[in-house]
Formats: structure tokens, sequence, C-alpha cells
């Protein structure tokens, strides 16, 4: 079973970037899609986006603004870059292999305060 | 915007039959909207359990099924185990791969 782990910083200054890495073990980045995901505390999920292992990506609406998911096949490691964030966007970010949504990270907790 | 509703909690017997369901506010939930389930237990990532209405995962314990019900998405639970006490969330896709996911329903097994 392919290993997914997230990683970056755990905490943010509002208005900067946030900026995660997926690195994917067991496996191989192709020829999947890959999504992020993010939990705020005590609420429920919510999609972020994906990115298909050539590049092509699909973002939620909602962030799509502010959102930037990329991969790097050499590295077998996608990121997620979410620009100008505040308090609201503090949460648990999980990354995950979209082949059903078959493999998940442990969570990475993202705090944005000053 | 899309709405997806779930019970906010729900309690079975150990041994006993639940089952939850996952509605949306635009409408009858069918096939074309994939709905999945997920398992996630406290500091623990989300556990896929169904996808596409009613499809395991080679992990998903054969008491747990997915079906469509009355115009929702529904999550069966027959006979009810100490360990499947968690939070079980639905998610459900609309225009295309963008899901959306309820509420959760917090399941006691007691």
């Amino acid at each position: 079973q392919v290993q997914l782990q997230e990683s970056g910083p755990g905490l943010v200054k509002p208005s900067e970037t946030l900026s995660l890495t997926c690195t994917v073990s067991g496996g191989s980045i192709s020829p999947y899609y890959w999504s992020w995901f993010r939990q705020p505390p005590g609420k429920r999920l919510e999609w972020i986006g994906n990115i298909y292992y050539s590049g092509g990506t699909n973002y939620n609406p909602s962030l799509k603004s502010r959102v930037t998911i990329s991969v790097d096949m050499s590295k077998n490691q996608f990121s997620l870059r979410l620009s100008s964030v505040t308090a609201a966007d503090t949460a648990v970010y999980y990354c995950s292999r979209a082949n059903y949504f078959d493999s998940w990270g442990q969570g990475a907790l993202v705090t944005v305060s000053s | 915007q899309a709405v997806v509703t779930q019970e906010p909690s729900l309690t079975v017997s150990p041994g006993g039959t639940v089952t939850l369901t996952c509605g949306s506010n635009t409408g009858a939930v069918t096939s074309g909207h994939y709905p999945y389930w997920f398992q996630q237990k406290p500091g623990q990532a989300p556990r896929t359990l169904i996808y596409d209405t009613s499809n395991k995962h080679s992990w998903t314990p054969a008491r747990f099924s997915g079906s469509l019900l009355g115009g929702k998405a529904a999550l069966t639970l027959s006979g009810a185990q100490p360990e499947d006490e968690a939070e079980y969330y639905c998610s459900l896709s609309y225009s295309g791969a963008r899901p959306v996911f309820g509420g959760g329903t917090k399941l006691t097994v007691l």
C-alpha cells in the first residue's frame, strides 16, 4: 500500500502563503490523480483540489483564487500553496491518492497566527 | 451552493444494525453523485470505507454496506462492534470531480 506524508511549516502568519508537500512512498505518482483536503478543528472535511500526475488541476471554486497545486514526478511529491491566509485557514491538511481515496497521509496541522 | 446533510449523532447497541444517511439540498442523491463514506476516529486521518455508492475497499469490514435509500445515500452497519465507534462522513460530487462533504455523524456503540 502506498504511503503518504505531509510536511511543511506548522505556523503561518496572516496574509502569508501556506506551503505543504506530500511525499509518496511505496508507489509511483503516475498514473494517478492526487488530492488535498483540509479539516478545521471540530469541523467537516473540505476538498481543496486535485492534480493529475501530468499536471492538470481541479480546484474547489471557493478557494480557486488562492490555491496552487503542483507535482514533481522526479521527487514523487505533490505540493499545495494557499496564499493570503487568514485564521479561517487554520486546519489539519491531508493529502490523498484520488484512486477512490485509497490512501491518506496522517495530516498536518497548520495554524495561522501572528 | 450544494449542502450535504447527515444525522449529527446516532447510537447503536453492540451487535445491532444502524443506517446513516446522506442527503443533498439539490434533490435526490443518485449514483451520479458518486457517494463516498469515510470513517474517522479521533486524532486520525479519514479512512475510505465505501466509494461510488456501494463499492468497498479491501479493508472495509463486510458488516458495512452502501446503498441509495429514499433519495439519499445510505451506509448500513450490520452487527456493530465497539471499534466502529467513530465519526462518519459522506461526500457527494457535484459539477464533475468536486466532492462536497456532509457534517458527519458521530456514531456511538453503546
